[in-house]
């Protein structure tokens, strides 16, 4: 099966820096898309991104498929931007089911 | 459009117990997947409707798991015979073209 790995594991900022998530997939894709899980534990969605930049305020998206990563990007951090960050794919090879498989997450904790 | 919606938000049972969780996806769905997530991991797929049929499901459904879909409405996850293994959080999420998935808040199932 596809394989899909984060990084960096834990980050901590202080709020206003900046940061950049990556995601590397290890086979082709459909879709890739990143979710925000909220302390109550909602997957919040971020972007759907095959392929190609995207922008949502003071967040961003890269993916590359390519070459098989995708980027987030995370500027002037707040407090609230704070837990957890995955990384989810469907894999080409799936058959067009749509299942997603996820990356392990980034913990992100950003300090006032 | 309300989102997708999950009941109980929270379930606690007794080992040995029968539980059931209900998914309501965004009505113009036609995909509904379950997924389920332990303590520090990612979500993994559990199975996956499209309309009615269930056209997959994953090693990790044992058995003692049943999920319906009946008129490709709502969707129902039962566990038989609980065990203090399926103590997770269960997520159901909904797709339709082109947009990606979209998650409700989950159920998050304590077996004591």
């Amino acid at each position: 099966g596809i394989q899909v790995e984060q990084s960096p594991p834990d980050l901590i900022l202080q709020e206003g820096a900046n940061s950049t998530l990556r995601c590397n997939f290890s086979d082709s894709v459909n879709n890739l898309q990143w979710f925000h899980q909220n302390p109550w534990g909602q997957l919040i969605n971020l972007f759907y991104i095959p392929s190609g930049t995207k922008q949502n305020g003071r967040l961003s998206a890269t993916t590359v498929a390519t070459e098989r990563y995708s980027l987030l990007y995370i500027s002037s951090s707040q407090t609230t931007d704070s837990g957890v960050y995955f990384c989810a794919v469907d894999h080409y090879g799936s058959g067009n089911t749509g299942k997603l498989i996820f990356g392990q997450g980034t913990t992100l904790q950003v300090k006032p | 459009d309300t989102g997708v919606s999950q009941d109980p938000r929270h379930k606690i049972t007794k080992r040995g117990q029968n539980v059931t969780f209900r998914c309501d996806p965004i009505s113009e769905h036609n995909r509904l997947y379950w997924y389920r997530q332990t303590l520090g991991q990612g979500p993994e797929f559990l199975t996956y409707f499209q309309n009615e049929a269930q056209l997959e499901k994953s090693r990790l459904l044992s058995d003692r798991f049943s999920a319906e879909r009946p008129k490709g409405s709502f969707s129902t996850l039962e566990i038989q015979r609980t065990e203090q293994g399926d103590s997770a959080m269960y997520l159901c999420a909904s797709s339709g073209t082109g947009r990606g998935a979209f998650f409700g808040q989950g159920t998050r199932l304590t077996v004591v």
